[in-house]
């Protein structure tokens, strides 16, 4: 069963409290992603990782870090979290063939508050 | 900068109409065009995709229509059903070998019986 599956599903947080989304996936996806869907914003590429350990910002890394030590999780990291931070992250994962007809697989989300 | 635009942010159509979303992008090295939608409170999902090869590729109800000259391409939903009503994104993805996928920020359908 084809899957990617995002912890925790709701979080609520402090600001200036750190925060850990997981992400994992179990169809041995190269490629992964972090979203945050904002209203009216569509959906904001965060950061991307090719592989283990291969990582590249997105349109807006700031505020934000990752880890991918193995291919099937990829984490995302807040560091002190800001209000500005609330959103819902969605997590995504593709094949990573780099043919040009993949598929996004996305997880369920994460809806963040940061109060 | 917003690589790829869509529109119009929200549309409301008569059950049985044609619902037609919008999207345009500048980067001429996008060559894979899909369409995602994201039914509330669920995650986006793939509905339909077309490379520039073809000007046309439909599914069902759901055709898009791609002008490469004008760097365009659009959605049409043929006898729209309420069931349709969702938010549905563009997106692109240049052929540099790696998948970034650049989305247009949303349309937001409803579907009145």
């Amino acid at each position: 069963d084809m899957k990617v599956t995002q912890m925790p599903r709701y979080l609520i947080k402090r600001m200036g409290e750190n925060v850990l989304l997981e992400c994992g996936q179990d169809m041995s996806h190269e490629t992964m992603y972090w979203y945050r869907q904002d209203p009216g914003l569509g959906l904001q590429l965060i950061y991307i990782s090719y592989d283990v350990d291969s990582n590249s910002e997105g349109d807006i890394p700031k505020g934000y870090r990752v880890s991918r030590k193995k291919r099937e999780h990829f984490s995302l990291i807040l560091d002190s979290a800001k209000t500005n931070q609330t959103s819902v992250y969605f997590c995504a994962s593709s094949l990573g063939t780099g043919t040009t007809n993949e598929r996004l697989f996305f997880g369920h989300g994460t809806k963040l508050s940061v109060l | 900068q917003q690589q790829v635009r869509q529109s119009p942010q929200s549309l409301t159509v008569w059950e049985g109409e044609t619902a037609i979303l919008n999207c345009s992008y500048e980067d001429s090295t996008f060559d894979y065009f899909p369409w995602y939608h994201q039914f509330p409170g669920e995650s986006p999902a793939l509905l339909i995709a077309i490379r520039p090869v073809s000007n046309k590729k439909e599914d069902g109800r759901f055709t898009i229509f791609f002008n490469k000259r004008e760097k365009k391409f659009s959605l049409h939903i043929a006898d729209s059903q309420p069931g349709d009503s969702a938010t549905y994104f563009c997106a692109a993805s240049p052929n540099t070998g790696y998948q970034n996928f650049y989305f247009g920020k949303g349309t937001s359908l409803t579907v009145i019986p």
